[in-house]
């Protein structure tokens, strides 16, 4: 069982909508990311959160807005989007640590569809 | 730059069958780290393996195994005797080690379908 918990797994929602993605792990890791993965495509990185605070930001549209309330728990805040922004959303945690590499842990994903 | 090539984008063996998924990667750091990711249809990305550059020993995982060769930029991954369960996309990926949250460099996947 995945240690990365994601809610909701699933979402609908219109493109003049306000709604939230969330993630919590319970690992102990100090780094947390945001990706997307469009169909038959690779994870793209979106955000990279490090102690709390944003490290990482992929030139990502401002209707996307991460958030880190504290070590454990990272959202991601979704307004005005677009259809095209229908994705699976992949929460990830790791150490931030140099000795231990940087083995990402993923969670389930929220499967995002915009109408 | 950073890239990592994964050939075959679909794969289709038959149950019990023996399939190697290949994975050749680019990098100019002298240290860095190669995953491999498995991905079935419910969408979480599963790790499987880390290994390290200056660790050139394959590894054995009960059914998987895991062949790196430096000399030739490749990190293969091999399952014996397949089953319907490792049916899924294969994610090799590559990052360096200059700061502990580096981007992780995916390759495109290979997807892997066993036949019952």
């Amino acid at each position: 069982d995945t240690e990365v918990t994601q809610t909701p797994k699933h979402l609908v929602m219109g493109m003049t909508n306000k709604k939230s993605l969330k993630c919590e792990q319970h690992m102990g890791h100090r780094a947390m990311y945001w990706y997307k993965q469009k169909a038959k495509k690779p994870p793209e990185l979106m955000f990279v959160y490090s102690y709390e605070k944003l490290s990482i930001n992929e030139s990502v549209p401002s209707r996307f807005s991460p958030e880190c309330p504290n070590s454990s728990l990272l959202n991601l805040h979704l307004h005005a989007l677009q259809p095209e922004d229908s994705a699976l959303y992949l929460c990830a945690s790791s150490q931030v640590r140099q000795s231990s590499g940087n083995t990402i842990y993923f969670g389930e994903g929220s499967w995002l569809t915009v109408v | 730059a950073q890239k990592v090539t994964q050939a075959q984008t679909e794969i289709s063996v038959v149950e019990k069958e023996d399939v190697t998924l290949d994975c050749v990667y680019e990098t100019r750091d002298t240290t860095y780290y190669l995953f491999w990711y498995k991905q079935p249809p419910s969408g979480e990305l599963v790790f499987l393996i880390r290994r390290n550059s200056f660790d050139e020993q394959n590894e054995i995982s009960g059914r998987y195994s895991w062949n790196f060769q430096k000399s030739t930029s490749s990190f293969n991954f091999t399952i014996t005797a397949s089953q319907v369960v490792d049916s899924a996309v294969y994610f090799c990926a590559l990052s360096g080690l200059k700061t502990s949250y580096d981007k992780v460099i995916f390759g495109p996947g290979t997807s892997l379908s066993v036949i019952p």
